[in-house]
């Protein structure tokens, strides 16, 4: 079956402008998470869904970031207003439930000039 | 808060040394403890994992054992070879939900 994807693979925007990054999770996964992983640097945990629970939104850097999951499938991250220190490989992840290994999508290169 | 804490590197070896990679958390309760890996170019996958004390996992020669008397995930593997050569991620989840907490990854670098 397929895994999880994400869209765009790469983007590159003007600082200033809004971006938004879109993730596909793994049909029947109940659990989605964000990551950002900066040039060398670990896995920065950013917001995480778990089914209609509302979302832990403890990790999103500031208030330019948002994100949605809409219908319990596909979400969506939102990053306004992007600055240079944006940039990153913005990484999306699925689980199928409670204690259960996350499944990476190749994930989305952001570049920001 | 539940955190994980693994050694810096980047570890660079020979091929067919020994490796050891540390990892140590914080949780409360009884978390399940996994290594992800990250091949150049390429997305995280699981390595190995282990949800309760003493398990071992293991995966392609590599191994960790659960230790909670330490808290402990070490990631080891007797003999390395080139295409080892990745970034490894040790990670958790609580026992009661899935938020799982990476730890800042390790470059592995093993040459012929």
């Amino acid at each position: 079956g397929a895994g999880v994807s994400q869209s765009p693979s790469n983007k590159v925007t003007e600082k200033g402008k809004d971006v938004e990054l879109r993730c596909d999770p793994i049909s029947g996964h109940t659990a989605l998470y964000w990551y950002r992983q900066s040039l060398g640097q670990g896995l920065e945990f950013l917001i995480y869904f778990q089914g209609n629970s509302a979302p832990d939104k403890s990790g999103l850097p500031s208030d330019r970031f948002s994100a949605e999951r809409t219908g319990g499938s596909v979400s969506t991250l939102t990053i306004q207003r992007t600055q240079q220190e944006d940039s990153a490989v913005y990484l999306c992840a699925s689980s199928p439930g409670l204690v259960n290994e996350q499944f990476f999508g190749p994930g989305t290169r952001l570049t920001v000039l | 808060g539940n955190s994980v804490t693994q050694m810096e590197g980047p570890v660079t070896l020979s091929e067919e040394a020994f490796l050891t990679i540390n990892c140590t958390y914080t949780a409360t309760g009884y978390p399940s403890l996994f290594w992800y890996v990250q091949y150049p170019g390429e997305g995280l996958q699981l390595l190995l994992k282990a949800t309760k004390a003493d398990d071992k996992g293991s995966n392609k020669g590599f191994e960790a054992t659960y230790r909670k008397e330490t808290t402990s995930f070490h990631l080891e593997k007797g003999s390395v070879q080139v295409s080892d050569s990745a970034v490894y991620f040790c990670a958790l989840t609580p026992y009661n939900n899935n938020d799982m907490r990476f730890g800042a990854g390790t470059r592995l670098t093993v040459k012929p």
